[in-house]
């Protein structure tokens, strides 16, 4: 079947490491951000989310880490399982104006057993 | 959460015609969203589909190529017209559910292959 980032920049990493995957939004009005995980031949997965009103929000095994200054948001994965290689996009939003979506260009991520 | 079904899965088609995907949520929702993902890549958002009234379109996108209807609060479809092979790609609904809070929803996409 089709892969599903097969041209997007690769993070390689060791099974039981931890992973940060980084990225770069465009709006300085978002206020809302999402990480996403997708697996070929399926739709996006929410991971994590955070608002503009925070720098940092823990899930299980998951950190999303934000900074507005620099227009930069980061997930890390601690613990990194085989299960966790997938391509990760993340989203950003505007809670008070259109809600639209918009996607980052996303990374692979690939765990090495 | 909202739930969407999203139809067809995946279709091969012949080029110069047309598919109409469907978009099924079971709740009301307010937004909804139809997003295009290219092979390899990231995605992009086509338009928002409006309740009652035309779809607001994202740039490069156009309604003669794209139309979309919204008849209802649940319901929306997409059709992808005078496909051509690079129209090939993966097409995604998405709804915003409010329940106090609010988030996204997305479909599992719709595999589409042009020949």
């Amino acid at each position: 079947g089709e892969s599903v980032g097969l041209h997007l920049p690769t993070l390689s990493v060791q099974e039981g490491d931890n992973s940060i995957i980084n990225c770069a939004y465009s709006n300085s009005a978002s206020d809302y951000f999402i990480w996403y995980k997708q697996e070929s031949g399926k739709g996006p997965q929410f991971i994590i989310d955070i608002r503009s009103n925070m720098d940092k929000r823990q899930g299980q095994r998951v950190t999303v880490l934000l900074n507005k200054t620099v227009k930069h948001l980061s997930l890390q994965i601690a613990a990194t399982q085989p299960g966790d290689s997938a391509v990760y996009f993340c989203a950003e939003s505007t809670f008070r104006g259109s809600y639209k979506l918009i996607f980052g260009s996303g990374t692979r991520l690939l765990v090495r057993p | 959460s909202a739930v969407i079904s999203q139809k067809p899965s995946r279709d091969i088609c012949q080029r110069g015609t047309s598919l109409t995907i469907q978009c099924q949520v079971d709740s009301q929702v307010t937004m909804m969203f139809w997003y295009r993902q290219q092979p390899g890549q990231s995605l992009t958002l086509i338009a928002t589909a409006n309740q009652g009234s035309e779809a607001t379109y994202e740039s490069g996108f156009v309604i003669d190529k794209f139309p979309i209807s919204r008849p209802n609060l649940t319901f929306s479809t997409l059709t992808v017209s005078n496909m051509s092979p690079e129209d090939s790609s993966i097409y995604l609904c998405s709804v915003v559910w409010e329940r106090g809070n609010y988030g996204y929803t997305f479909g599992s996409g719709t595999r589409l292959t042009v020949v």
